[in-house]
């Protein structure tokens, strides 16, 4: 079935570093692709999508690229801050219906 | 704020009991969506209502069951509840049913059962 795959285990890096946190998914046809983010006690909340390859959805200096060719969708940002501190999880929906597919979801731990 | 409001935040609650979560969507949204939340198995989408409609299933458990009235707001339904249960349940909604559109999730309703 379509599943989406994120690397395991939480990502510690200090302010100002770069951030990458990779995405695989695995379906049938061409999803749409989103981050979502989610902050401590809080609902998620979009951060950013892409509907169709080759596509770029870009937010809060967090950009990612659908790229079809390697089933990718890696949500990267150049200089992270304290306040991004959160779970980002990646996930996929079809355009028959709007429901969500997650991956696991990364912590994301930014130290002063 | 999403817009989506869930009740109540916390819930505690012994096996064999059963309860209601409930969610409003956002004004004017018509698809309402509940997901699960759990260490285990991540999250995992369960049902879908579409105005009134059931949509789409998902990893639903027979014990569990929703609805959604006619004034668009839904009720997910937690029967022979068993400690595995214990989750956060999330609705969200969004305007439309087809694929590609932002959905807005309420903050959960942490289930915890004893």
């Amino acid at each position: 079935g379509d599943s989406v795959t994120q690397m395991e285990g939480p990502v510690t890096l200090s302010e100002e570093a770069f951030l990458t946190i990779n995405c695989t998914y695995t379906a049938t046809g061409y999803p749409s692709l989103f981050w979502y983010v989610q902050y401590p006690g809080e609902g998620l909340q979009l951060l950013l999508k892409a509907t169709k390859a080759d596509d770029k959805g870009s937010n809060k200096g967090f950009e990612a690229t659908y790229r079809k060719e390697t089933t990718s969708f890696h949500l990267e940002k150049g200089s992270v801050q304290v306040s991004d501190s959160a779970v980002y999880f990646c996930a996929l929906s079809f355009y028959g219906n709007n429901r969500l597919a997650f991956g696991k979801g990364n912590q994301v731990v930014v130290i002063p | 704020d999403s817009g989506v409001t869930q009740t109540p935040k916390h819930l505690i609650t012994a096996t064999g009991q059963r309860v209601t979560l409930r969610c409003s969507p956002r004004s004017g949204d018509l698809s309402v969506y509940w997901y699960q939340q759990s260490l285990d198995q991540g999250l995992q989408f369960l049902i879908q209502y579409y105005n009134g409609e059931e949509r789409a299933k998902g990893n639903i458990l027979e014990r569990f069951s929703a609805q959604q009235f006619p004034d668009l707001h839904s009720e997910l339904n937690l029967s022979s509840l068993e400690l595995g249960d214990s989750a956060l349940y999330f609705c969200a909604s969004s305007s439309e049913d087809r694929g590609g559109m932002e959905a807005f999730f309420g903050q959960g309703t942490r289930l915890t059962v004893v």
